[in-house]
C-alpha cells in the first residue's frame, strides 16, 4: 500500500518568514496530493491540493509543488502569520480512493 | 447547510464494553471514511465505504467494524473496547470519482479505562 513520509515533524519560524514542509510517497499510481490544516481542537480542513498532471499550484501565500519522478511534494507558506500556526498534514491517494496521510508537521509562527 | 456530524463528541467507557460512534452526512456523498488520530501518528485509516453495502478494511481495522445501510451514515463499532483504542476518531466523506477534498466531522474523543 501507499506510504507517506512527512518532514519536519515540528517547525518554528519568525513571523514574515517562509515555511516549507516536505512529503514523499511510495505508490507511483497516486495522483492526488492534498494538504490539510488542523488548528488545535478542530477538524482538518483542506488548504490546497494538486493533481499529478500539474507541477505547481499557488493560492495567495501558499503553494504546492510536485515532482512525480522523485515522488515528492512540498507545501510552501510565504509571509507567515501567527494564524498560520497549526498542524499540517500531507496526503496521497488515487483519485477519490482512500487517502494515506503523513504524520503531520506542527508549525509555530512566532510574533 | 449540508454537513457531516459525529456523535458522541466525548465518551468514556470501560475495557471490554461495546461502543458505537455515529457519523452522519447530508451531502449525499458516496465515499465515507473513519480515521483515528494519535499523537505522532497522524491520521490512520480504520475502515471505509464507497457506497451502500460496501465496506473495506483500512490499515488499523483490528477491533473495529462498520456497516453502510444507507448513503448518509457510517457507524463505527468497537466490539470490545481496549485501552489501545483511546484516541480521537474522525469521520470524513467525499463525493466520489474525480473529486478529492475530504470533509471531516468534528471528531469524537474516546477514552477507554
Amino acid at each position: 500500500g501507499e506510504n507517506v513520509e512527512q518532514h519536519p515533524s515540528t517547525l518554528s519560524v519568525q513571523e514574515g518568514d517562509s515555511a516549507v514542509i516536505k512529503c514523499t510517497y511510495s505508490d507511483s499510481a497516486s495522483n492526488y496530493f492534498p494538504w490539510y490544516k488542523q488548528e488545535l481542537g478542530k477538524r482538518p480542513q483542506l488548504i490546497i491540493d494538486i493533481r499529478s498532471n500539474v507541477g505547481e499550484k499557488k493560492d495567495q501565500r501558499i503553494a504546492v509543488t510536485l515532482n512525480k519522478t522523485a515522488k515528492h511534494f512540498s507545501l510552501h507558506i510565504t509571509e507567515t502569520q501567527p494564524e498560520d500556526s497549526a498542524v499540517y498534514f500531507c496526503a496521497a491517494s488515487q483519485s477519490a480512493g482512500k487517502s494515506t496521510f503523513g504524520d503531520g508537521t506542527t508549525l509555530t509562527v512566532k510574533p | 447547510d449540508a454537513e457531516i456530524t459525529q456523535s458522541p463528541r466525548h465518551k468514556i467507557t470501560e475495557t471490554g464494553r461495546q461502543v458505537t460512534l455515529a457519523c452522519h452526512q447530508t451531502w449525499n456523498h458516496n465515499n465515507m471514511f473513519w480515521y483515528r488520530q494519535d499523537l505522532g501518528h497522524g491520521l490512520r485509516l480504520i475502515h471505509y465505504s464507497y457506497g451502500v453495502q460496501d465496506t473495506n478494511k483500512g490499515e488499523v481495522s483490528d477491533g473495529y467494524s462498520v456497516s453502510r445501510s444507507n448513503t448518509e451514515d457510517l457507524p463505527l463499532t468497537l466490539e470490545s473496547a481496549a485501552s489501545s483504542q483511546t484516541s480521537v476518531y474522525f469521520c470524513a466523506s467525499r463525493q466520489g470519482a474525480n473529486t478529492g477534498e475530504l470533509f471531516f466531522g468534528e471528531g469524537s474523543r474516546l477514552t477507554v479505562l
